[in-house]
């Protein structure tokens, strides 16, 4: 399938070290905030999310970190896998009346086998 | 989570012409996305669908432009009108899910990949 990462900062990583995908949001007010991750021909699919009242939120290979000072959000994968190369996209909520899921610009993950 | 299908999945297109893009869910729904991806971009909102009213426009975005049905709880469409070269892009069907620690998680169909030549 054609990449939707053409124009996507890239991050390459040696399969089996860590990786760490680093998102600014622009809300301050946003509560909730996920990750996705979109493989090639296909739509993106959750990995993890994190509400405002947490710093740290920890999955099966995944952690998310977030820090409202500097409205920033990071995601760490343990051990990157070949399996793990897609666009990874962060996305804020702001749940106040409407509530707007709103995504970043997204970063190219190309593991090195 | 729900199980998003998608029709066309690809299609090239003609400048000047329109296509319609069908969203099937596998349960009912309250609220329905439609998202653009242009190449290399992120995703942004076109419009919310909800069943028996008008679908929500987001900035930009304009009901002549991409008019939008929603005849039940299950399915939805997308027209893109008068289609230019700009309008090359992958147009993503989504709905609110229950999945972890909030309902705006969203779950994404695979995508219309269209071309406009």
């Amino acid at each position: 399938g054609e990449s939707v990462g053409l124009h996507l900062p890239t991050l390459s990583v040696q399969e089996g070290d860590n990786s760490i995908i680093n998102c600014a949001y622009s809300n301050s007010a946003s509560d909730y905030f996920i990750w996705y991750k979109q493989e090639s021909g296909k739509g993106p699919q959750f990995i993890i999310d994190i509400r405002s009242n947490m710093d740290k939120r920890q999955g099966q290979r995944v952690t998310v970190l977030l820090n409202k000072t500097v409205k920033h959000l990071s995601l760490q994968i343990a051990a990157t896998q070949p399996g793990d190369s897609a666009v990874y996209f962060c996305a804020e909520v702001y749940s106040g009346g409407y509530q707007k899921v709103t995504f970043g610009t997204g970063t190219k993950l190309q593991v090195i086998p | 989570s729900a199980v998003i299908s998608q029709k066309p999945s690809r299609d090239i297109c003609q400048r000047g012409t329109s296509l319609t893009i069908q969203c099937q869910v596998d349960s009912q729904v309250t609220m329905m996305f439609w998202y653009r991806q242009q190449p290399g971009q992120s995703l942004t909102l076109i419009a919310t669908a909800n069943q028996g009213s008008e679908a929500t426009y987001e900035s930009g975005f304009v009901i002549d432009k991409f008019p939008i049905s929603r005849p039940n709880l299950t399915f939805s469409t997308l027209t893109v009108s008068n289609m230019s070269p700009e309008d090359s892009s992958i147009y993503l069907c989504s709905v609110a899910g229950g999945q972890s620690l909030g309902a705006n998680v969203l779950t994404f169909g695979a995508g219309s990949r269209l071309t406009v030549l």
